[in-house]
């Protein structure tokens, strides 16, 4: 149980265009979801936090023009990188839980900006 | 804010040897996680700590929990190469179930 979808695991684009990745809780609702990113060698970074229905909350420093966060229903939340750049190269992983229940982590996302 | 300290960063372990690794964090929480890493993949749970004097054991891997010290260690027992990976020690924020990461141990194991 509290399995945590994330899609694609690995994506290469080109320098200005937009990039979605997508999260869905599969046999579980979630009450919120959360998105983070990890460069090379280094800890998780969160960068927001989603609930359903709402507008994300997003970490400081965070451009939230720049990773803009869709939360529609209970099983689904995007990250959609606009614009993207090299320096938008990372991996990004997202996690869902509910309540104060353990989180539950998905697989990761390669971004690979050319 | 919450801050949590894990030290050592970087372990490199002879097989057959215990070993231990510490998580200290800086405000009250009575819920902590420890995950493991492997290269290029996502954070693997090992252990959920929900109170004060938990411990709880898998394997070779041992994991307790004072939330009186803002204190958690991880113990490896005979260490073997396959237990290669970071760990990642995790506490919840009160009130708003956001997780504050440690910086993560990278574990070698050496014959």
């Amino acid at each position: 149980g509290a399995v945590v979808s994330q899609h694609p695991s690995w994506v290469i684009c080109k320098s200005g265009t937009s990039v979605k990745i997508e999260c869905r809780s599969l046999d579980f609702q979630a009450t919120t979801m959360f998105w983070y990113r990890q460069f090379p060698k280094q800890s998780l970074m969160l960068m927001a936090t989603s609930n359903e229905g709402s507008k994300a909350t997003y970490e400081q420093g965070v451009e939230k023009d720049k990773f803009l966060i869709n939360h529609a229903s209970l099983t689904l939340s995007t990250l959609t990188v606009t614009s993207a750049h090299p320096e938008d190269s990372s991996f990004y992983i997202c996690s869902a839980r509910v309540g104060p229940r353990p989180p539950s982590f998905g697989a990761g996302t390669r971004l690979s900006v050319l | 804010e919450l801050k949590v300290e894990q030290n050592p960063l970087f372990l490199s372990m002879q097989e057959g040897k215990n070993y231990t690794i510490y998580c200290n964090y800086s405000t009250t929480s009575d819920r902590l996680y420890w995950y493991r890493q492997d290269p290029g993949k996502s954070l693997e749970s090992l252990f959920v700590l929900l109170s004060n004097g938990a411990v709880k054991q898998e394997g070779r891997l041992m994991a307790s929990l004072d939330t009186k010290a803002r204190l958690s260690t991880l113990h490896i027992t005979a260490a073997v190469h396959d237990l290669s990976a970071t760990y990642f020690c995790a506490v919840d924020t009160p009130n708003d179930y956001k997780l504050s990461f440690g910086a993560g141990t990278t574990v070698t194991v050496r014959a």
